[in-house]
């Protein structure tokens, strides 16, 4: 049983639409990232949190340590937000990263 | 900006060649990471590497893969004898302290194909 689930698994959107990204786990952490990979396949971190909310530019990540869930919101979606969205949380002596197996986001104009 | 570079961009083998991919993690980084991920699936964890030795490795790490910092900046996989199933996309990262609330830096990738 994969340990970070993701919801939905595949996602289209119009463009300026508000779009929600949900990530549970099952397990205690003490900090959720929320990284973005392009269709190349390059990853890029965007946020890493472990409480509240934090907000870069027209995205959004909120996190709830108790009900072990997080969100990714983007507020005025663009095509450029085309990209599969993967939620992942740090474990272990080394904190290598465990991985959700993501969310497939096309934006439409 | 720094950044985590990776050679090469793409791979091409026979099975049973040896291959090794490079990367250069960020100057003042210390702990470094291999992950993979083979199309269609999620990322997975292959091996953790600080102060010059393994600090963890998963089951996917078997003897034909090993890791080495030979020059204090490159940080190599090799992978002795490819498999088929070896066939995936190979990323490296890094961070600095190796904190729990610490961002890993990823390269663009190594994409590995094993005929």
């Amino acid at each position: 049983k994969n340990e970070v689930e993701q919801s939905p698994q595949n996602l289209t959107a119009q463009e300026g639409e508000f779009i929600t990204i949900n990530c549970s786990y099952s397990v205690g952490i003490s900090a959720l990232h929320w990284l973005q990979q392009h269709p190349g396949g390059g990853i890029v971190s965007l946020f890493m949190l472990s409480s509240g909310k934090k907000k870069h530019g027209r995205l959004i990540a909120t996190i709830n340590i108790q009900e072990k869930h997080s969100s990714l919101h983007i507020t005025a979606s663009h095509p450029r937000d085309s990209a599969v969205y993967i939620c992942a949380f740090a474990r272990g002596a080394t904190n290598k990263l465990i991985f959700g197996t993501g969310t497939l986001l096309a934006v439409q104009p | 900006e720094p950044e985590v570079t990776q050679t090469p961009s793409h791979q091409v083998t026979q099975m049973g060649q040896e291959v090794i991919l490079r990367c250069v993690p960020i100057s003042n980084h210390l702990y470094f990471y291999w992950y993979r991920q083979i199309l269609g699936q999620k990322v997975e964890f292959l091996v953790s590497f600080y102060n010059n030795e393994i600090s963890e490795k998963s089951e996917i790490f078997d003897d034909q893969f090993s890791v080495e910092r030979p020059d204090g900046s490159n940080f190599t996989l090799k992978i002795r004898s490819t498999k088929l199933e070896d066939s995936a996309m190979y990323f490296c990262a890094s961070m600095t302290l190796g904190q729990v609330e610490e961002t890993q830096y990823f390269g663009p990738g190594t994409r590995l194909l094993v005929l």
